[in-house]
């Protein structure tokens, strides 16, 4: 039982770029999630999804896609990354509303 | 808009000291409030989780409160070691524009010295 697995761990991207961050989860889990953690500004909700096939925009959506294709998959996509996407980035999933977040070990991600 | 703050921002103790993190929240309408640990570099780790209407969990030396009305959570740490020394933070889940957001603290970094 792994959990909530992040990849990749790291990544360097010059401006303009695009990739995709990958969050599976083994848990079964219904929901799942994206943050990006910046110093001093705490965890910020990107995206989620409340079960295969749905996603719907957090607090800071802007910049990013996501998709769930799969119940134990979640993507994230950055279309044309900026240096204002330099950040962690954490997944995380749960069971239902009222059960623990689950969280992964993260991507640090640097946008030069 | 929920808040949520912690104080203070980091703590340094003794090895075998108990000690208390606080944890309030302005808006008093939440599902659950949940503390997590997290240490450098790593993502975080669940702790306890306290549905609204339940007042305390235990796990081994932790015990979390919830005082809903007050806006307030702890989190107790008995007879400290190293091996405690991380980031702890609070989170509640509150609806929010159509969906239970949570909502996380910036954190109280935690220092036990041997």
């Amino acid at each position: 039982n792994a959990g909530v697995t992040q990849t990749p761990k790291f990544r360097v991207l010059k401006t303009g770029q695009s990739m995709t961050l990958l969050c599976a989860q083994d848990m079964n889990h219904e929901y799942m999630y994206w943050y990006r953690q910046d110093p001093g500004m705490g965890l910020r909700l990107i995206h989620y999804s409340v079960g295969e096939g749905t996603t719907a925009k957090g607090e800071v959506p802007d910049g990013y896609n996501v998709s769930r294709l799969k119940k134990q998959n979640f993507l994230l996509g950055l279309e044309s990354a900026a240096p204002s996407q330099t950040s962690v980035y954490f997944c995380a999933s749960s069971y239902g509303v009222n059960s623990p977040l689950h969280f992964g070990n993260g991507t640090r991600l640097t946008v030069t | 808009k929920q808040e949520v703050t912690q104080i203070p921002a980091a703590l340094s103790v003794p090895e075998g000291e108990n000690l208390v993190l606080n944890c309030s929240f302005t808006d008093s309408a939440i599902y659950n409030l949940q503390w997590f640990r997290q240490d450098p570099g790593k993502g975080l780790t669940s702790l306890l989780l306290i549905q609204s209407s339940q007042r305390e969990q235990t796990s081994g030396r932790l015990n979390a409160s919830l005082d809903k009305s007050s806006g307030r959570s702890t989190l107790y740490i008995a007879a400290s070691q190293p091996g405690d020394s991380a980031t702890y933070l609070c989170a509640v889940r509150a609806d929010s524009g159509g969906y239970q957001k949570v909502t996380f603290g910036t954190g109280t970094k935690l220092q036990v010295i041997p």
